[in-house]
């Protein structure tokens, strides 16, 4: 079955810091992939999507992630993570336009 | 992208009652969906919704609970009926992006519902 795992449900990390999210995917061929970002009270904001070519992807904020086929896998990274960044994080894949399969989340808290 | 709004952004229902969620999208789009995410879940796919269609509800979600109206390419509402406590939780609706952004969703900011 399609789905897209997110194995960390929590993860925190000093202001500072580099920032790594997991997002594993399981579908007979690869998925468009996305990453989203949900603020306290907000819906769900873009932050960045592989379809096809350069496998190392960049987005808004300062995110890039990157498409590993041989693992499965379009992990999400931050080289510095800012206060603001606190936040939960979906990762999501989709096949077609009306099956979209969203991660469980990873909520994201960073200490000062 | 497709600047998304919903109506209303919170409210808190009594059981038995109905709550009608209304989604506006500032340009025409094929593909809406409904989604829902229950207090500290993911989203979960409600239904979608096709201008001139009947809405296509996923396992577990039946016409009866969640009417959904599709009016035009604009516009949208999900209903929410005879609540339950077990109803409360953030519903968002989503359009398709189409052109560029195929496959891409861009949601609505949701509507936080409490039911007693």
């Amino acid at each position: 079955a399609q789905s897209v795992t997110q194995p960390d449900i929590h993860i925190t990390v000093s202001e500072g810091a580099s920032l790594e999210l997991r997002c594993n995917y399981s579908y007979g061929a690869t998925p468009y992939l996305f990453w989203y970002v949900q603020s306290p009270g907000q819906g769900l904001q873009l932050l960045l999507k592989y379809f096809s070519g350069d496998t190392l992807v960049q987005g808004i904020k300062g995110f890039e992630a990157e498409f590993k086929r041989s693992q499965s896998s379009f992990n999400l990274r931050k080289p510095s993570v800012h206060w603001s960044d606190a936040a939960e994080y979906f990762c999501a894949g989709a096949y077609n336009n009306n099956d979209m399969r969203f991660g469980a989340g990873t909520r994201l808290t960073v200490k000062p | 992208s497709a600047v998304i709004s919903q109506k209303p952004s919170r409210d808190i229902c009594q059981r038995g009652t109905s709550l009608t969620i209304q989604c506006q999208v500032d340009s025409q789009v094929t593909m809406m969906f409904w989604y829902r995410q229950q207090p500290g879940q993911s989203l979960t796919l409600i239904a979608t919704a096709n201008q001139g269609s009947e809405a296509t509800y996923e396992s577990g979600f039946v016409i009866d609970k969640f009417p959904i109206s599709r009016p035009n390419l604009t516009f949208s509402t999900l209903t929410v009926s005879n609540m339950s406590p077990e109803d409360s939780s953030i519903y968002l609706c989503s359009v398709e992006g189409g052109g560029a952004s195929k496959y891409e969703q861009f949601f609505g900011p949701g509507t936080r519902l409490t039911v007693l």
